[in-house]
């Protein structure tokens, strides 16, 4: 069955680092999430992505942030500048139509010290 | 945005059927309702979804109040592995389906 996959499953980082994210979503789906999970809470809708570009965003995804889909495989998340308060968890999801389920991969674990 | 409010946790036996509440006041007509699970240490695993019209899939069955201000999750015979938090989301269409979470039930299943 195919599956959402993410890399790493844990990074740690210096504050002020640039982190990327990646995800391989499912191969024949056309849009793309990023979601996070701070410890103990719910989980927050950051950024869609479809046919190339940003779709949707939310407040969170402010200039730090940014998304590219490089090679038709891959999609990443760009964190410029971490702070602590971005330590999180990140899942990447994908799905073939927007209102369809919605697949989601295990997750990154982000720790910014 | 529309919300949702989920009770903080409910227990249920092993094998006995299991009904997750969730009210969702304001929301619009265009707005469909999700369920999404999370197991722990794993990510969200979509559940079922609708509009109007109760809806059942392999995992479970939805029930939608007439005035869609409500609804309820189903699962007919709940085993251990079905133990994770439980997310009632709205997905808006004039935000592009963007789901919208809340806190979730967490649900614990008794042996």
């Amino acid at each position: 069955e195919p599956e959402v996959t993410q890399t790493p499953s844990h990074q740690v980082t210096q504050m002020g680092q640039e982190v990327i994210l990646r995800c391989v979503p499912i191969s024949n789906h056309l849009y793309f999430y990023w979601y996070r999970q701070i410890l103990g809470q719910k989980v927050e809708f950051l950024v869609s992505f479809y046919n190339n570009e940003i779709s949707e965003k939310s407040e969170i995804f402010d200039d730090q942030f940014s998304v590219e889909r490089p090679d038709g495989s891959n999609f990443t998340l760009k964190i410029r500048s971490t702070k602590l308060e971005d330590s999180a968890m990140y899942f990447c999801a994908s799905t073939s139509g927007r209102n369809n389920e919605q697949f989601f991969g295990p997750g990154t674990r982000l720790t910014v010290l | 945005d529309a919300k949702t409010t989920q009770p903080n946790s409910m227990e249920s036996n092993e094998e006995e059927p299991v009904h997750l509440p969730c009210n969702h006041s304001t929301i619009s007509g265009t707005d469909y309702i999700h369920w999404y699970r999370q197991l722990p240490s794993q990510g969200p695993e979509y559940v079922i979804h609708g509009l109007t019209s109760n809806v059942n899939n392999r995992m479970a069955s939805l029930a939608i109040a007439e005035d869609r201000k409500s609804s309820t999750l189903i699962l007919h015979r709940a085993t251990l592995r079905d133990a994770a938090v439980y997310y009632c989301i709205l997905s808006p269409m004039d935000s592009n389906y963007q789901l919208i979470w809340g806190a979730g039930t967490k649900l614990i299943i008794k042996p």
